[in-house]
């Protein structure tokens, strides 16, 4: 069964910190892999990666897929408390474009 | 541009009732998927709506189902409630297997 997983849970940090967030996938039939943040109700799109070892950045949020490793990492640099939020890793299938969620991240960053 | 949008914003029902949720898609696509995120988790693929046919379903029973209009909106129906059926529903729109946008959702407590 198609599984994606996410790690930590849950992590709590000081503003100016770095933090790193980790997503692995079971799934067949991969075509690519999608970070969202979350704050109160609809994610918001962060990064589409499709291709292994090509970063992504923006501002100072960035993702790479390791598709060797079935996994990824979003990195934030000098977190703010505006980055506060559940981080979402999800997997598109190359089935039409079903999308399966990990649980979530859930980052509090404090002052 | 508008983007994804929902209605109703909140719903309170009681168990064996019926609801009906909406969903408009964004500008220039014409793929609507439907997701319930429970507290403390990762929205769950409900199915999937492109041409006005379902395309792809989840691991949901047939009480939930759905439509999709010429215009590309979409409802998703719920059959006889549960209480468990309580969650946030997520309606996200995309074209082209690209990123998928999602509404602010409709949250739905089943007494």
């Amino acid at each position: 069964e198609d599984k994606v997983v996410q790690s930590p849970l849950s992590l709590v940090v000081h503003e100016g910190d770095t933090v790193t967030l980790n997503c692995s996938y079971e799934v067949t039939n991969f075509r690519s892999l999608l970070w969202y943040k979350q704050e109160k109700k609809a994610p918001t799109f962060l990064f589409m990666l499709t291709s292994s070892g090509i970063e992504k950045k923006s501002g100072r949020l960035s993702s790479i897929l390791d598709k060797k490793e079935l996994s990824s990492i979003l990195n934030i640099t000098a977190t703010q408390t505006g980055d506060s939020a559940i981080y979402l890793c999800a997997v598109m299938k190359t089935s039409y474009d079903k999308v399966i969620f990990g649980p979530g991240t859930s980052l509090s960053v404090i002052p | 541009d508008a983007g994804v949008t929902q209605s109703p914003t909140h719903l309170i029902k009681t168990r064996g009732q019926q609801v009906t949720l909406r969903c408009s898609p964004k500008s220039g696509h014409d793929t609507v998927s439907w997701y319930q995120q429970a507290l403390g988790q990762g929205p769950q693929f409900i199915f999937q709506y492109y041409e006005e046919e379902e395309r792809q379903r989840g691991n949901f029973p047939d009480r939930f189902s759905g439509h999709q209009f010429p215009n590309y909106s979409s409802e998703l129906n719920v059959n006889a409630l549960l209480l468990g059926d309580s969650a946030l529903y997520l309606c996200a729109s995309s074209a082209d297997f690209r990123e998928q946008f999602f509404g602010p959702g409709t949250r739905l407590t089943v007494l």
